[in-house]
């Protein structure tokens, strides 16, 4: 089945830098969705990008979905405390909407 | 604003034990998700259902586990025998328009 491959694992980064991670897949993907998790609870849904070459904004969040249509990134310009968390890529494995898969995540800590 | 709720948000059980997680997913919408996530891993489809039958499972979703939408609202994982393995974060998600929306989650702990 389909792979997403989340680059990086993990990032430590000063409050006020800007972040990027990426995420490719094996195979097109139709949807991109980036998701946010924190401690003990369940993803919320930051960003969805339909159309190859889409940039969306959701407040410091900026993600895109590749020309090629196989990755996408996500931006966080001027990080704050509260954006420590794990943020993963996922989406609909094939065009129907009965499976969205997840990669990895991106673990992002925040030094004082 | 609508939102996905799950009960119990931990749930503790012997080995061998039957256990059902319940759901609400989101009113209007039409595709429910069972997904686990073990402690520190990615989150892990389980099964998807639709239109009152499972449309996907994956090859995690063995013959010990099954789901059931009771009634208008609930939505329902039961795991028959429980296993150490079991044991992991469950999140049921509902969507709509291609794109879900995540519970908080059930914390099963299996001893």
């Amino acid at each position: 089945g389909q792979q997403l491959n989340q680059s990086p694992q993990s990032m430590f980064i000063q409050e006020g830098e800007d972040v990027s991670m990426n995420c490719t897949s094996s195979s097109i993907f139709n949807t991109w969705l980036w998701y946010k998790q924190d401690p003990g609870e369940g993803p919320v849904l930051l960003i969805a990008l339909y159309k190859a070459g889409e940039l969306t904004s959701n407040g410091r969040l900026t993600a895109q979905f590749g020309i090629t249509r196989k990755d996408s990134f996500l931006n966080i310009s001027a990080s704050i405390p509260s954006d420590v968390g794990i943020y993963f890529c996922a989406g609909p494995e094939r065009v129907r909407d009965d499976k969205i898969i997840f990669g990895k995540g991106t673990r992002l800590h925040i030094l004082p | 604003e609508p939102e996905v709720t799950q009960t119990p948000s931990h749930q503790v059980t012997q080995m061998g034990q039957e256990v059902i997680l319940r759901c609400v997913p989101i009113s209007n919408h039409l595709y429910f998700y069972w997904y686990r996530q073990i402690l520190g891993q990615k989150v892990e489809f389980l099964v998807s259902f639709y239109n009152n039958e499972i449309s996907e499972k994956s090859e995690i979703f063995d013959d010990q586990f099954s789901v059931e939408r009771p009634d208008g609202s609930n939505f329902t994982l039961k795991i028959r025998s429980t296993k150490l393995e079991d044991s992991a974060m469950y999140f049921c998600a509902s969507s709509e328009a291609g794109f879900a929306f995540f519970g908080p989650g059930t914390r099963l702990t299996v001893l």
